[in-house]
């Protein structure tokens, strides 16, 4: 069955980075591509961006270009997304989903920025 | 970009009724809307896609209709399990979400 499987969770100190990552299974990785998502109580959801899981090739939300930066391990069947510079606005909870029907997500990954 | 408008924010209802949940875009989505279901720590689950296709394993007291800018879920007869927050995602043009709706019963 296709899974979706992600890191744990992170604390971070501000200024810092993280990367966090979304493991698939159940399908043919390079068939869909990865977009990942982020949720907040205040904000609700906010779409990051994408990755072609084939080609690298990324495409972000304009809000999110600096603050994130999405790879691919075609070897692993792994996507990663990193995040930089961190401040507490980046504290929330990280999901990647399967695009293309947005059909699976992961478990999602709790970001906590505190000093 | 595109926005949605999810209404209403907060839903309390009794077992039994029949509940709806709207999603409005600003502008024509040409019926790319799903819907999801997220449980309180879980990941969302999605219900319907593309409007109006059920899928596959969610019960069939789900439904979706709509066209244009203006989408509706409806859950024919609300069970208690259904306590959850509801979404609607369009992914006609980039990607943008409802605020979700808060579904409780009475």
């Amino acid at each position: 069955q296709v899974q979706l499987q992600q890191s744990g969770a992170e604390l971070a100190k501000p200024g810092s980075s993280v990367k966090i990552s979304c493991k698939a299974s159940g399908y043919t990785f390079t068939s869909y591509y990865i977009s990942w998502i982020k949720q907040t109580t205040g904000q609700g959801l906010e779409y990051i961006g994408y990755i072609n899981t084939g080609s690298g090739g990324t495409n972000y939300n304009e809000k999110f270009k600096g603050k994130a930066t999405l790879t691919v391990d075609k070897s692993s069947s792994t996507a990663f997304m990193q995040l930089s510079s961190l401040t507490p606005d980046d504290s929330a909870v990280y999901y990647c989903a399967r695009r293309g029907g947005f059909d699976y997500w992961g478990q999602g990954v709790m970001v906590t920025v505190s000093s | 970009d595109i926005q949605m408008t999810q209404s209403p924010s907060f839903l309390s209802a009794t077992v039994g009724d029949r509940v709806t949940i709207n999603c409005k875009a600003s502008q024509n989505i040409n019926k790319y809307l799903n819907w999801y279901q997220q449980k309180l720590g879980e990941a969302p689950k999605r219900l319907i896609y593309n409007t109006n296709s059920l899928q596959t394993g969610i019960p069939s007291r789900f439904s979706g209709s709509g066209s244009g800018t203006d989408y509706t879920l409806t859950i024919s007869s609300l069970q208690p399990e259904d306590v959850a927050t509801y979404f609607c995602l369009q992914h006609n043009s980039g990607l943008t979400f409802g605020s979700g709706t808060k579904l409780e019963i009475k």
